[in-house]
């Protein structure tokens, strides 16, 4: 069974710094595309950022403006999210989900998601 | 960005209604759209994927259809289960981006 397991979120000052893990399991995760996806509190989703299975290809939101890395460790079947200089803004929950990108034929979807870690940026 | 617009933003149905959704990309997707279903406190959940495929284990009243820039979710007759908030979300380039939902709601 797919498992996709959000971790590290928290109460944090603005410009406070947190660092998100998404622990899989259940299919071979050195192989899939993985991406972070945010909801805002009673708001629609907003994709963050996504990394290819060897991490050659990122993608980041251009809201972010080089404030989170996204990271992976293919030993560890683990997602990151390295998010600095936290905003307001950012308060949302963060969600793991696996898939994307696509081929010359066919691209791929989220397929699985995280249950999501809840962030809160406020002094 | 592609830009993905959702209509309408609440519904008021009954269970046994049939609902449409319609969701319309800002430029051609080919057929690289997803539809997802949430309810409050949990992860997004999958029902259909390439505008009109229909995800492993998910009731069949459930069904899409369209390509290029406009798309449609049908659910044939409402069910309890379905009272909830439905996404969009085009999968064809970076960066993603998502309906902004459709909450269907008791009426």
């Amino acid at each position: 069974e797919v498992q996709l397991v959000e971790s590290g979120g928290g109460l944090v000052k603005p410009g406070g710094s947190l660092r998100l893990s998404c622990a899989a399991s259940g299919f071979s995760f050195s192989t899939y595309r993985m991406n972070w996806v945010r909801q805002a509190p009673g708001k629609g989703l907003e994709w963050v950022s996504s990394i290819s299975s060897s991490s050659d290809y990122i993608n980041y939101a251009d809201s972010l403006k080089g404030r989170f890395t996204i990271s992976r460790d293919n030993a560890k079947n683990s997602l990151f999210l390295q998010m600095n200089s936290l905003r307001a803004e950012d308060t949302a929950v963060y969600y793991c989900a696996r898939g994307g990108g696509c081929t010359s034929t066919s691209c791929y979807f989220p397929d699985y998601w995280g249950q999501g870690t809840l962030v809160t940026v406020s002094s | 960005d592609i830009q993905m617009t959702q209509s309408p933003s609440t519904l008021s149905a009954s269970v046994g209604d049939r609902v449409t959704i319609t969701c319309r990309a800002s430029q051609s997707i080919s057929s690289w759209l997803a539809w997802f279903h949430q309810k409050p406190g949990k992860a997004p959940k999958l029902l259909i994927y390439k505008a009109s495929s229909l995800e492993s284990g998910v009731p069949s009243r459930f069904s899409g259809s369209g390509s290029g820039t406009e798309f449609t979710l049908t659910i044939s007759s409402l069910q309890p289960d379905d009272f909830a908030t439905y996404y969009c979300q085009q999968y064809n380039s970076y960066p993603w981006t998502f309906g902004q939902g459709t909450k269907v709601e008791v009426k």
